[in-house]
C-alpha cells in the first residue's frame, strides 16, 4: 500500500511569488490534515478535510493560503503571495477514521514539503 | 487541550532501555495518550497510544500510572536507528487535529 506522498520535495521562490503544494494520501481515506513546521518552532496544525469538505481550518495563519480538495483525493494548499515568514516544512496526514472523543486515529503522514521563500 | 511536559534531549547507547516521561497535568477524562516518532527529513510516524495502565506493541510500550498525569515511553534495546524526535501527545481537537509540543530529541550513541 502506498503512503501519503508529498509533492515538490523541496520548492524555493522568491517572496511575492506563488507555490502549490500537492498531497496524495492513502487511498480510501477520508480525513486529511495539513501542517506545518516553521523554523525552531513546533509543528502546527493549519486545516482538515473530510472527504471534499473543510471540516476544520482554525489553524490557517491568513487568507494567503487556499487549500483545496478536489473530488475528495488529492489535496493542494496554495500560498498567494509567499511571504519570508512562510518558509518551513509542509507535513500532509491522512487517516481512515474520524477521532472518536479525546482519542485519535492513527495518522499517516507524508515526509514533506520543504519550502524556502527569499 | 492538555499541555504536555517531556525532556527536549535524551542521550543512550545502543542496546540499552530508554525511558521518556510525559507530563500532562490537565488531561481530561476522556483524553488518549500518542506518542509519535519523527526521523530526520520524514513526517512523523504513530508508535503508540493508551488510556491507562500498560499498552505494548512491537515497537514500545506505554506506561500509564492510575492518576494519567504522566505517562512514560519504553522503547527497549535501542539501535542507533532509533535517534529521532519523540512527541508525546494527549488528546485530540474535535476533529482528530493533533497537538504538538516540542518533543525529546533521543541521540543512541555506538
Amino acid at each position: 500500500e502506498a503512503g501519503v506522498t508529498q509533492f515538490p520535495s523541496h520548492s524555493v521562490i522568491e517572496k511575492g511569488q506563488t507555490v502549490t503544494l500537492r498531497c496524495d494520501p492513502i487511498s480510501g481515506h477520508d480525513n486529511l490534515y495539513w501542517y506545518r513546521r516553521v523554523m525552531g518552532k513546533e509543528i502546527k496544525f493549519l486545516l482538515h478535510f473530510v472527504k471534499e469538505s473543510k471540516q476544520d481550518e482554525s489553524g490557517m495563519p491568513n487568507n494567503r493560503f487556499l487549500a483545496e480538495r478536489t473530488g475528495g483525493t488529492y489535496s493542494t494548499l496554495k500560498v498567494q503571495p509567499a511571504e519570508l515568514e512562510d518558509s518551513g516544512v509542509y507535513f500532509c496526514a491522512s487517516s481512515h477514521s474520524l477521532a472518536a472523543r479525546g482519542r485519535t486515529d492513527e495518522q499517516y503522514f507524508g515526509p514533506g514539503t520543504r519550502l524556502t521563500v527569499t | 487541550l492538555a499541555k504536555t511536559t517531556q525532556p527536549i534531549s535524551m542521550d543512550s547507547y545502543e542496546g540499552q532501555e530508554v525511558n521518556i516521561t510525559c507530563s500532562h497535568n490537565n488531561i481530561a477524562t476522556n483524553d488518549y495518550i500518542t506518542w509519535y516518532q519523527q526521523f530526520p527529513s520524514q513526517g512523523p510516524r504513530f508508535i503508540i497510544q493508551g488510556y491507562k495502565t500498560k499498552v505494548t506493541n512491537e515497537v514500545a510500550s506505554l506506561f500509564i500510572p492510575a492518576d494519567r498525569k504522566s505517562s512514560t515511553l519504553s522503547l527497549p534495546r535501542v539501535s542507533l536507528s532509533d535517534t529521532a524526535v519523540y512527541y508525546c501527545l494527549v488528546g485530540a481537537g474535535n476533529t482528530g487535529k493533533l497537538i504538538f509540543g516540542q518533543g525529546t530529541t533521543l541521540q543512541v550513541k555506538p
